[in-house]
């Protein structure tokens, strides 16, 4: 047990439909994250939030809308997406956004994403 | 150049085998190494940090290069629960916060 929590575990959306993802953690980390895990492809960083700020946005299409109400939950809002965006969305959290030598990364266990 | 280049294997090696994975990145800058593991369909874990003077742990020893831009891996006895993907990850840069990930190397190992 990581200690983040991620739901849907899967979830399968229309182009027009509109869905979100949560990740929660209770680990007492102050940093979060979204990756995107395709096939064939490196994981890739989508947003970080440190001490619910938005501190990096990894030049991610709009149609992906962050939201940290908290250090302990992460959301990821989806509108609109094209099936392109199929893919294993990860969340992760870290005790703060810092040097990455000092700042091990806890993974959720990911939603599995299918865009018809 | 990819950042992290990884060679995606699979490589397949009985119990008990030395296996070694070699990963090589492109900023010169990247201060801060890590191996992750990641099982199948699972999430990725921290396996260790790569030190610059090279570290172990049990049967796992990471190896850094600066000159060459290369770091490894060495698994020694390996066992079935070891069947994994390992992923090389590099900070970007001299910022040393963003992480660039490899795409991983495969491991399976049989009986």
């Amino acid at each position: 047990e990581t200690g983040v929590t991620q739901t849907p575990r899967h979830l399968v959306m229309g182009m027009t439909n509109k869905k979100s993802l949560k990740c929660e953690q209770h680990l007492g980390h102050n940093a979060m994250y979204w990756y995107k895990q395709s096939a064939k492809k490196p994981l890739e960083l989508m947003f970080v939030y440190n001490f619910k700020e938005q501190t990096e946005n990894n030049s991610v299409p709009s149609r992906f809308s962050p939201e940290c109400p908290n250090s302990s939950h992460l959301f990821l809002h989806l509108h609109t997406l094209q099936p392109e965006d199929s893919a294993l969305y990860l969340c992760a959290s870290s005790q703060r956004w810092t040097l990455a030598s000092y700042n091990e990364q806890f993974f959720g266990p990911g939603t599995r994403l299918t865009v018809l | 150049r990819k950042e992290v280049e990884q060679d995606p294997g699979p490589f397949n090696v009985p119990e008990g085998a030395t296996v070694a994975f070699n990963c090589t990145y492109s900023n010169s800058a990247s201060q801060s190494f890590f191996w992750y593991r990641q099982d199948c369909r699972k999430e990725p874990k921290l396996l260790m940090s790569v030190y610059s003077s090279g570290n172990e742990d049990g049967r796992f020893t990471a190896q850094l290069n600066r000159a060459s831009q290369y770091i490894s891996l060495l698994i020694r006895d390996s066992k079935l629960s070891d069947s994994a993907t390992y992923l090389c990850v590099v900070n970007q840069d001299g910022n040393n916060r963003k992480l660039i990930w490899g795409l991983g190397t495969s491991l399976a190992v049989n009986p």
